[in-house]
Parts: C-alpha cells; structure tokens; sequence
C-alpha cells in the first residue's frame, strides 16, 4: 500500500529555511490527488501550510504563503516543502498527507499521512 | 486561529457515550461543505476516522458516527473504549482552503 515518509533536518537556525521531503512508496506521485503538507506545534492543533498537484499546481495558506514553496519531483516520486525565514513558532511537528477528492461538497480530505517530523528552530 | 471551532475535552467512563462538537459559519460548513474527522493518538499521525460528514473508512469500528446540521458537525462515540482516548479534529473547506477544527482531547475516566 501507498506509504509516505517526511525526512530532512530537525534542527534550523533562526532566519533560515526548513527544507522537508516526503517519499511516496507503494504507488505513483502521478495519481489523481493533491499532496499536501500539515504542521502541528507541540502541544497544538493542525494547521494547513499547502498542497501540489503532478502538474505543478500549488496552493497556500494565505497565513504563510510569502514565505512557503512546495515543489515536485516526479522521476524521484516525492514532494518537497521549503518554509523561509522561520522563527520559533515554526517549531513543530510536519507531516507530508495525500489528499483526495470525494466531489461537490465533499470537497477534500486527507486519506494517507506521514509518520511526522519534528523541526525546531533554534541557535 | 481556527474557523472551526470544538470543545477543549470531552470524558466519558467505558461503554458511555460522548459526542464531540465541530461549529463554523455561513462560508465552511453552513456553506454546504462536509466535514471530516480525524482521530490523533498520543504520539502518532492524524488517521482519517470519518468523511463525507457521516462515511466510516474502511477499519473503522461503528462505534464512530458522524452527523451535520446547519452551521455545526458532531462526532459521536458509542460504548466508548479505552484505546479511544486521543484526540478528535474535524476538517473541512473554506475559500478555497482546507481548514481544521481547533482539536478535541477525548479521556476515559
């Protein structure tokens, strides 16, 4: 079955960029669904940081998206997120999730997650 | 700062019944969007637990019942178990954004 894994550094310096990938396993990046990115701060709910189609598509929370850019490589199978210019309310746990498309007011949801990074940001 | 809004906790001996609470507005769930539900355990990823407002994926016990009126979404856990305690996000859509509910710790006295 469809795995995703996240991996990159769990420690970044103020000021600079988190650099997170997440791995799809099991099944093809060029299916007909979104790839998403989700973050939670310790002891925090979930927030939404943005998603990528095969095609290239993306779109942000509007609360980040001057500083995010999620990118895909498709002969790597994977999907990658960069967060600039962070400070410690970056601090938190990220999970790469496919998202899937039920239709009309179904809208979207998340079918398939990560196990979950944890990147602090700190000197 | 969440557009969906549940209660900080909810508790419930074993066997009782809970339900948990997901309000919006005219433009999320009042706009006619479902709502989806996630359950968290303590140290692991969000697992999709409802869709589509009241659908059960496939695995998931029928202890789990969802439900939607209006402007509001609730989750409802029957003969509530032990391996229960987590916690509980709604999810749903709003100007063109997936947005979640502020999360929902379930305790089993």
């Amino acid at each position: 079955q469809v795995q995703l894994q996240e991996s990159g550094p769990g420690l970044v310096k103020p000021s600079g960029t988190l650099s997170l990938t997440c791995a799809v396993s099991g099944g093809s990046i060029r299916s007909s669904n979104w790839w998403s990115w989700v973050r939670q701060p310790p002891g925090k709910g979930l927030e939404w940081i943005g998603e990528i189609y095969q095609s290239g598509s993306t779109n942000y929370n509007p609360s980040l998206k001057s500083r995010v850019t999620i990118s895909i490589d498709k002969s790597e199978n994977q999907f990658s997120l960069k967060l600039s210019s962070v400070t410690a309310a970056d601090t938190a746990v990220y999970y790469c999730a496919r998202i899937y498309y039920c239709g009309g007011a179904c809208n979207w949801y998340f079918d398939l997650w990560g196990r979950g990074t944890l990147v602090t940001v700190s000197s | 700062q969440s557009v969906l809004t549940q209660p900080p906790s909810v508790s419930g001996a074993p066997g009782q019944r809970v339900t948990i609470s997901c309000t919006g507005s005219s433009s999320n769930i009042g706009a006619g969007y479902d709502v989806h539900w996630y359950q968290q355990l303590p140290g692991t990823a969000p697992k999709l637990l409802i869709y589509g407002n009241s659908n059960r994926p496939s695995g998931v016990p029928d202890r789990f019942s969802g439900s939607k009126s209006g402007t509001s979404a609730s989750l409802a856990i029957t003969g509530l178990q032990a391996e229960d305690e987590a916690d509980y996000y709604c999810q749903s859509y709003d100007s063109s954004l997936k947005v979640f509910g502020t999360g929902t710790k379930v305790t089993v006295l």
